[in-house]
């Protein structure tokens, strides 16, 4: 079975643009989790949509923005680039959108902005 | 204070030796606990809930210590393939939002 599967893996931006990164769940998962994680640190929580609906939102600005898809699968949009935006961006799913269940992460895109 | 705590580390063992991670966090309604293990430029991997009674699998044990606020990951025999980073995840009663603490790095060198 297909684990989470992410793309682009690797994506290089200037300053101002926009980006769309993409996250197809484990097959039967119906939430999907984003999460942004900068060298050093632990993954930082962005949002979670479970059956399309945003069941929880990080502290990022209003440039960052997600939907989900009848299929479960998910966008992540980052408007407006800044530099501090460079990290590798992870998409977790999970079966329900709780979080005492375990989540499987993506291999992530490192984006990186210049 | 943050939320969840961890030592960055890196801790530095020896094969076989017993090592031992501690994670705080703030949030005393938290309610369910987990390890991630992540190698390097990888994704993180569930290593293993932490439930209130403790919980063993092979040389790993993890901790829950709720009047102090903190768990803990205790490796036994560490081995080569153990070297990774330790994420301490915390959830609190009801959050979707899961918090993770910024991990603890682990060596073990021959």
């Amino acid at each position: 079975d297909a684990g989470v599967t992410q793309s682009p893996t690797h994506l290089i931006k200037t300053r101002g643009q926009q980006v769309t990164l993409r996250c197809s769940p484990i097959s039967g998962h119906k939430s999907v989790s984003w999460y942004q994680q900068v060298l050093g640190q632990g993954p930082q929580f962005i949002f979670q949509y479970y059956e399309k609906e945003e069941r929880g939102r990080g502290n990022f600005p209003d440039r960052f923005s997600a939907r989900q898809f009848p299929n479960y699968s998910s966008e992540l949009n980052v408007n407006a680039l800044l530099l501090g935006d460079s990290a590798l961006y992870l998409c977790a799913s999970s079966l329900v959108g709780q979080g005492g269940t375990e989540a499987f992460f993506g291999q992530g895109t490192r984006l990186t902005v210049v | 204070r943050k939320e969840v705590e961890q030592d960055p580390g890196p801790f530095n063992v020896p094969e076989g030796a017993t090592v031992a991670f501690n994670c705080t966090y703030s949030n005393s309604a938290s309610q369910s606990f987990f390890w991630y293990r992540q190698d390097c430029r990888k994704e993180p991997k569930l290593l293993m809930s932490v439930y209130s009674s403790g919980n063993e699998d092979g040389r790993f044990t993890a901790q829950l210590n709720r009047a102090s606020q903190y768990i803990s990951l205790l490796i036994r025999d560490s081995k080569l393939s153990d070297s990774a980073t330790y994420l301490c995840v915390v959830n609190g009663r009801g959050s979707y939002i899961p918090t993770f603490g910024r991990g603890t790095s682990l060596i073990v060198h021959p």
